[in-house]
Formats: structure tokens, sequence, C-alpha cells
């Protein structure tokens, strides 16, 4: 079965500093994986997603995230972080083969960014 | 992309009542979800609603608890039936064309005193 994993509950970073958020997927065939962030009070909102070709994507606010097949990750990084990018953060499987809709959430990971 | 509306944004309500969420989309898709994130948990998908069709739930999750209406290509709702305190979560909508990208309704914040 699909699942997706987040290791990480809480992170606290400063800011300037770099992140790396991890995620490790269980998915039989290719994967489509997404990052998700979700501010307090808000909806998700669609940071990058991998469907195929390059391993490494560019997405919003200076994210970005690395596929490898291999350790069936799906890291997201950004190389300085902002104090408006405290929040939570959500990394997705594609469940259905044929519609983006049907995801398989992890557990979400807290930042908190200090001062 | 799609925009999506999701009425009422937040709601409590007394254990043993329902609560209809209504999803608005501002254009034509075949398939939209519903899914529940509860407090400090994940999203879990609840049911997949078409047009025309019944809703095809997830497991653990039950049409006599959770009935879903498609009346149209543009509109769903979710009922949430004889509520307890465990079901007090955010309930949101999302629609995904493809392979592009799902997108997400504000969500419905409803808490059951």
């Amino acid at each position: 079965a699909q699942s997706v994993t987040q290791p990480d509950i809480h992170i606290t970073v400063s800011e300037g500093a770099s992140l790396e958020l991890r995620c490790n997927y269980s998915y039989g065939a290719t994967p489509y994986l997404f990052w998700y962030v979700q501010s307090p009070g808000q909806g998700l909102q669609l940071l990058l997603k991998y469907f195929s070709g390059d391993t490494l994507v560019q997405g919003i606010k200076g994210f970005e995230a690395e596929f490898k097949r291999s350790q069936s990750s799906f890291n997201l990084r950004k190389p300085s972080v902002h104090w408006s990018d405290a929040a939570e953060y959500f990394c997705a499987v594609g469940a259905s083969s044929s519609n983006t809709g049907k995801l398989i959430f992890g557990q979400g990971t807290t930042l908190q960014v200090k001062p | 992309s799609a925009v999506i509306s999701q009425k009422p944004s937040r709601d409590i309500c007394q254990r043993g009542t329902s609560l209809t969420i209504q999803c608005q989309v501002d254009s034509q898709v075949t398939m939209m979800f519903w899914y529940r994130q509860q407090p400090g948990q994940s999203l879990t998908l609840i049911a997949t609603a078409n047009q025309g069709s019944e809703a095809t739930y997830e497991s653990g999750f039950v049409i006599d608890k959770f009935p879903i209406s498609r009346p149209n290509l543009t509109f769903s709702t979710l009922t949430v039936s004889n509520m307890s305190p465990e079901d007090s979560s955010i309930y949101l909508c999302s629609v995904g064309e493809g392979w592009t990208e799902a997108f997400f309704g504000q969500g419905t914040r409803l808490t059951v005193v």
C-alpha cells in the first residue's frame, strides 16, 4: 500500500539558515510527488511537484526538492529560510494513476523560524 | 487553475446534529474529493465524488456518516451526520484534473460540543 512518512514532526531553524524537510514514500510504480504548505488558518498551497524528468524540481518561494528513487525520498530544501516560511509542510504522493486529486499525505512537519 | 470556495468556513455544532458543507468550483471538474484533517493530524481522504454517480468512500468512512452529493460538475456537498466531538476537524474539498495539481479549498473548521 502507498504511504508517506515525514520523520520530523517539528523543526526549528533560525531565520537565514538552510532548511531540509524529509519525506519518504512507499509506492509500487513511478510516484507522483508533491509538497504542500499550510499556514495557520489557511488552505493548502502547492509548493512543487514531481512527475518525471529532472529529479531536482524548483518550486515557489525559493523551495526545491530532489527525487531520489534509490532512497524513496523527496526531500524539500530551501537555502535561506524567512520568518514567513513558518507553517505546516505536507509531503504527498498521488494515490491514483489517473488523477491528481487523490493524494496520500504524510503526517506533516511543523516549521518554526527563530528570529 | 481552479478556485474553490467552501462554506461555512467554520462552525460550532451540538453533538447529535448534522452539518452540510458546500464546495463550489469555478470550473467544471469530473472528480471532487473530500478530506478530513483532525487536530494536529495530516489529511485523510474521505471520499471521491463523481458527478452523476455515488461517491466512493475510503476505508473507515461510510455513506451514512458522511453522505455526499454531486449534483453538477461545479458543486458538491459533504454532510457530517450525527456529530460527536470526535468529528471536530477541518474538512477540505479538493479537485484535480489529470496530472497537474490538486487544488484545495480553504477548509471548514468544525467544532462539535
